[in-house]
């Protein structure tokens, strides 16, 4: 089946103590992306990959990092939670290419950090 | 940047009404135009999407309409039902860049 695994589905985690969400697509998608959704403020985008070893910002890439060591992995990385970073959390993949295709997305990661 | 914005922002309607929700983007290089449907506590999944070289298409009760020259598509539900109550977004796509701005959603709420 294709589909986009997320893990964990929920985490509670204390400030400053680094931690992985991991994020992996069996579609051969080349386009992976993270997503924060907030109450009011809709789906924003942390970071982007096109490719394996090609990363960009999205648009609140602030207290995250992320890698694309191979095309099916896209880890999201929290090296010193803060408060603030409590959210949910969703990844995404699609297929590349410019004519634009849909997103595929995980069931989410709720993350509260105290 | 891109800006990209959705109306209304909530939206009630009697079961069977139909209902229109509005995105409007900025980037005249769009290309791709999906709707999102995401159910309480669920991930959101694509119902409709639409490209560049079409003004519309259906989808038996849903339907999605492209103005390109004024930079809006519009997603349209008609005879709504309760299991339709979810949040929309929207999310244009561009050849011009690859980072993603989703629209800020719209809560559909259908009363039985």
């Amino acid at each position: 089946e294709a589909q986009v695994t997320q893990n964990p589905r929920y985490l509670i985690t204390v400030t400053g103590k680094k931690l992985t969400v991991t994020c992996s697509q069996n579609m051969n998608h080349e386009y992976m992306s993270w997503y924060r959704q907030d109450p009011g403020l809709g789906l924003r985008q942390i970071y982007y990959s096109m490719n394996v070893e090609v990363t960009d910002k999205g648009d609140v890439p602030e207290g995250y990092k992320v890698s694309r060591k191979e095309k099916r992995n896209f880890p999201l990385i929290l090296e010193s939670p803060s408060p603030n970073q409590t959210s949910l959390y969703f990844c995404a993949s699609r297929a590349g290419g410019g004519r634009g295709s849909p997103l595929h997305f995980g069931n989410g990661t709720r993350l509260t950090v105290t | 940047g891109e800006n990209v914005e959705q109306h209304p922002s909530t939206l009630s309607v009697q079961e069977g009404d139909s209902a229109v929700i509005k995105c409007t983007y900025s980037d005249s290089a769009s290309n791709y135009f999906p709707w999102y449907k995401q159910e309480l506590g669920k991930r959101p999944q694509l119902i409709i999407d639409i490209r560049s070289n079409v003004g519309e298409k259906k989808d038996q009760r849903i339907a999605v309409t492209l103005n390109k020259t004024a930079k809006h598509f519009s997603l349209h539900i008609t005879e709504t039902q309760p299991e339709d109550s979810a949040v929309y977004f929207c999310a244009p796509i561009s050849y011009n860049t690859d980072k993603l701005i989703f629209g800020t959603g719209t809560r559909l709420q259908v009363f039985p």
